[in-house]
């Protein structure tokens, strides 16, 4: 079973648009945390936010927000005024922290492709 | 400086070859990793080493072998290389086991095999 899932494949919006981007993940742990990552079109993979599972307190960091929901196992991603340069793909990632043979382990999200139209 | 280097960045080779992607830290982090992502971009892991030793060994075919000479060093060796080994390969660490601090990625390795 896929323990994060992204259903969105695909979004498109026109720049100064507000756009989130949907992560829903699953996990019997108690102890867990939440990742987000953004591939830009070269390819690298750079991190954006860490969340631990005791933590649900939403975070904002300039453009971009998070909104994590333990009730509804989401942790959803907000860019507010997107911009061309915020076209990526983006993962959401899961990390289970209590089992010690797959601690370490990220499980990822399918992505979601964000194309910023100027 | 880079944190996470990989090399070669592209490297296009012959079915039934072998061939070997170096990767190295210098974020002084105890855990490194080998990710592979397919041509849908679905990340999935292959291994982990913690301080030199493997703590993660995926399902993956034991042509795959990765080496870790010290802990700022992981390598990954593909011996009789298949078509559908062609993907890309990201090299990562982290402080510590990804669950206490997030793994940062080196630019990957773009495999391809003809």
């Amino acid at each position: 079973a896929q323990k994060v899932t992204q259903a969105q494949t695909e979004i498109s919006v026109v720049e100064k648009e507000d756009v989130t981007l949907d992560c829903v993940y699953e996990t019997r742990d108690t102890t867990y945390y939440l990742f987000w990552y953004k591939q830009p079109p070269s390819g690298e993979l750079v991190f954006l936010i860490r969340r631990n599972s005791f933590d649900e307190q939403n975070e904002i960091s300039g453009r971009y927000s998070w909104n994590f929901q333990k009730s509804t196992s989401s942790f959803n991603f907000t860019i507010t005024a997107s911009q061309v340069v915020d076209s990526a793909v983006y993962f959401c990632a899961l990390s289970e922290g209590s089992r010690g043979s797959t601690l370490g382990r990220l499980y990822f999200g399918r992505g979601t492709q964000l194309t910023v139209w100027p | 400086d880079t944190a996470v280097s990989q090399t070669p960045k592209y490297l296009v080779t012959q079915m039934g070859n072998d061939k070997s992607i170096k990767c190295e830290q210098n974020l002084g982090h105890d855990t490194m990793y080998w990710y592979k992502q397919d041509s849908k971009k679905f990340l999935k892991i292959m291994f982990s080493y913690n301080n030199k030793e493997l703590i993660i060994n995926e399902t993956v075919p034991n042509r795959f072998s990765p080496k870790s000479p010290d802990k700022a060093h992981l390598n990954l060796h593909i011996n009789s290389l298949e078509l559908g080994d062609s993907a890309v390969y990201f090299c990562a660490s982290s402080q510590r086991p990804q669950g206490v601090r997030e793994a940062f990625f080196g630019q990957g390795t773009r495999l391809t095999v003809v």
